[in-house]
């Protein structure tokens, strides 16, 4: 079974200033999707960004890029230009697409509660 | 505009009450989910259907039943066999290889 790992349950950082958050995962598989997602004090879950392991490059969205180093199987998540909304907590999750049909299971790390400090 | 819809926002239940909650999405995607969110253990997967009148147990789906008869509905019933209900339930879609849609969910509370 897939396993997702986030060692930081708590982070802060000063507006405009950049932060990284850690995400490892454990998995015998080559093909899988990896996600971050955003959940403010609303509780509503947002997509920050999405990396398939097939591509080599890193996913970048505006302000937040990933370090993906699937050897490693590390997946982490910078934040650059830290604004007051980013205030939220942040979940890593691991797909496998070799589940079939349109069913990809997630599974999800426990999160990082991120603190943007004014 | 196209979404999911959780209701109610906030549920209450009584001791050896059956409560059920509400999911639709006019996303026309087949597959939905439902996840158990508590503090400090992320989203935990309960039940998840791929197609109309299927679905299969998630991780922790004991105490909990769903059904499919519609493909934009998949209500979760918290039957009084789950011990401890008090969680913020959320649901979510998806198709073909896109990324889960999720809902605002519902906190269930124990009265």
């Amino acid at each position: 079974a897939q396993t997702v790992t986030q060692s930081q349950p708590e982070m802060s950082v000063q507006e405009a200033e950049t932060v990284t958050l850690s995400c490892t995962y454990d998995t015998s598989e080559n093909n899988y999707y990896l996600f971050w997602y955003k959940q403010p004090p609303s509780r509503q879950m947002i997509l920050v960004i999405r990396q398939e392991a097939y591509k080599q490059q890193n996913a970048t969205e505006n302000r937040f890029s990933v370090n993906f180093q699937k050897a490693a199987k590390s997946f982490s998540l910078k934040i650059s230009d830290s604004q007051l909304g980013d205030t939220a907590m942040y979940f890593c999750a691991f797909r496998n697409p070799a589940s079939g049909g349109s069913n990809y299971k997630l599974t999800f790390g426990k999160g990082t509660l991120l603190t943007v400090n004014p | 505009d196209g979404g999911i819809t959780q209701s109610p926002k906030y549920l209450f239940r009584k001791e050896g009450q059956n409560v059920t909650l509400s999911c639709e999405q006019n996303l026309n995607h087949d597959a939905m989910y439902w996840y158990r969110q508590d503090p400090g253990q992320g989203l935990r997967l309960i039940y998840y259907s791929q197609i109309v009148n299927d679905f299969q147990k998630g991780d922790i789906a004991e105490g909990y039943s769903v059904s499919r008869e519609k493909k934009e509905s998949f209500p979760l019933t918290v039957t009084s066999a789950q011990k401890n209900p008090t969680a913020f339930y959320l649901c979510a879609s998806s198709i073909g290889f896109q990324p889960q849609h999720f809902g605002d969910g519902t906190r269930l509370s124990i009265l």
